[in-house]
Parts: C-alpha cells; sequence; structure tokens
C-alpha cells in the first residue's frame, strides 16, 4: 500500500521561508507531486519530482530523496495568497493512480 | 474556457435521493478521476477512467456509478444518499494513464440531510 505523512499545520511570517516536509511509503515508486488548495478552491500542481535532487519554479523549490522516501516543499519570500493548504503525493498502482498526503494547512501571518 | 468544469457546484439534498454530478474535460486529456475529499480534507481517489474504460474502483459503495460516454466527460451518479457521503467530489483529468500532473474542476460539495 501507499501512506504519506506530512506535518498538520505551520505558520510563518510574510517574507520568511517554509519548508514543508512529506516522507511516503509506496510499493513502486513513480515521482513526488506537490498541490495546493485554498479555501474553497481546486487543488493545483506546483511541481513534480521524478528523479533526485531540486527542482526550482520561482519562488516554490521542490527536492526528492528517493533513497530516503522523502521530500520537501520550499517556498521563498512567503506572501499572504500563500496561506494555503500544500499536498504532496505519490503515484501508486503501477503509476496509474495519485495518492494524496493529508495535507500541510500554512498560516501566513503579516 | 473552463480546462475542467463540473456541475453543479453545491448539491444539497435529503437521505435516500439518487443525485448526480457531471463533469468535462476541453483539455484533450485521455484520463478522468473522482475524488472525494473529507471535512478533513483528505483527498482519496474513487475512480478512474481512461480513454471510456474504467482503470481503477477503489472499494467505492456500489451506490456510487461513474459513467463515461465519452474521453471528455466523466459523470457520477450516487443513488441512496447516505450522510457519509457529504464532502466535496472532485473530477480531475490527466494527459494520459501515468501523467503526473492531475487538473482539477472546481468541486461539487455534496451536503446530504
Amino acid at each position: 500500500g501507499q501512506s504519506l505523512e506530512q506535518p498538520s499545520e505551520v505558520t510563518a511570517v510574510e517574507g520568511a521561508i517554509v519548508q514543508i516536509n512529506c516522507t511516503y511509503q509506496t510499493s513502486g515508486f513513480y515521482g513526488l507531486s506537490w498541490y495546493q488548495q485554498h479555501d474553497g478552491g481546486a487543488p493545483t500542481f506546483l511541481s513534480y519530482n521524478g528523479l533526485d535532487g531540486l527542482e526550482e519554479t520561482g519562488r516554490f523549490s521542490s527536492f526528492l530523496s528517493r533513497s530516503d522516501s522523502y521530500g520537501y516543499l520550499l517556498l521563498q519570500e512567503l506572501q499572504m495568497k500563500d496561506s494555503a493548504s500544500y499536498f504532496c503525493a505519490v503515484r501508486g498502482a503501477g503509476g496509474f493512480k495519485t495518492i494524496f498526503g493529508a495535507g500541510t494547512r500554512l498560516f501566513v501571518k503579516a | 474556457d473552463t480546462a475542467v468544469s463540473q456541475t453543479p457546484k453545491y448539491l444539497v439534498t435529503q437521505m435516500g435521493n439518487d443525485k448526480s454530478i457531471k463533469c468535462e474535460q476541453n483539455l484533450g486529456h485521455d484520463t478522468m478521476y473522482w475524488y472525494k475529499q473529507d471535512s478533513k480534507k483528505f483527498l482519496k481517489i474513487m475512480f478512474s477512467y481512461n480513454n471510456k474504460e474504467l482503470i481503477i474502483n477503489e472499494t467505492v459503495p456500489n451506490r456510487f456509478s461513474p459513467k463515461s460516454p465519452d474521453k471528455a466527460h466523466l459523470n457520477l451518479h450516487i443513488n441512496s444518499l447516505e450522510l457519509g457521503d457529504s464532502a466535496v467530489y472532485f473530477c480531475a483529468s490527466s494527459q494520459a494513464v501515468g501523467s503526473e500532473k492531475l487538473f482539477f474542476g472546481s468541486g461539487t460539495q455534496l451536503s446530504v440531510l
């Protein structure tokens, strides 16, 4: 089976950097993804790591270590609009389905 | 143009009723999904279709019946609604079965009274 663990809540101040960790257990690994969801909104894709290392997209970066079954999402220069839930996700079942973690609620304070 | 659109956005109904949620994607994707998000925001996959064929059925009660008339549409019919069915239901699509990027619709908030 698959399971993912991420912190339930993180609080940070505007302009700061925050890291959201994710550890996973999966039979067969096809990559780690991150999604953002604002209250009342739909999850939107942020990034994907299929191989070890860092992927950068603007203020957001994502890291993967397959040997440690671990990844993180790094958000820099935090803005109030970054307050949202962030989900890590892995593909299981031969890569056919995406399984989501329980989500990390990020609160950005002024 | 909305990439993945689902209707209705809100659905309030009584226990025991039957209801449907419709989903359409205009991205030309081959694969579509239904996810259920509960009150704790846990997102759980329910079904996946690839080119109108069911490929994933996550032990969902058979009161839930998906239908895909073509690869751009995936509807969800729910019979004999129960209180525990209250949740937000998201439709999603991806380019192909193994694609890492899912595109989600705006969700349908179902409240069963």
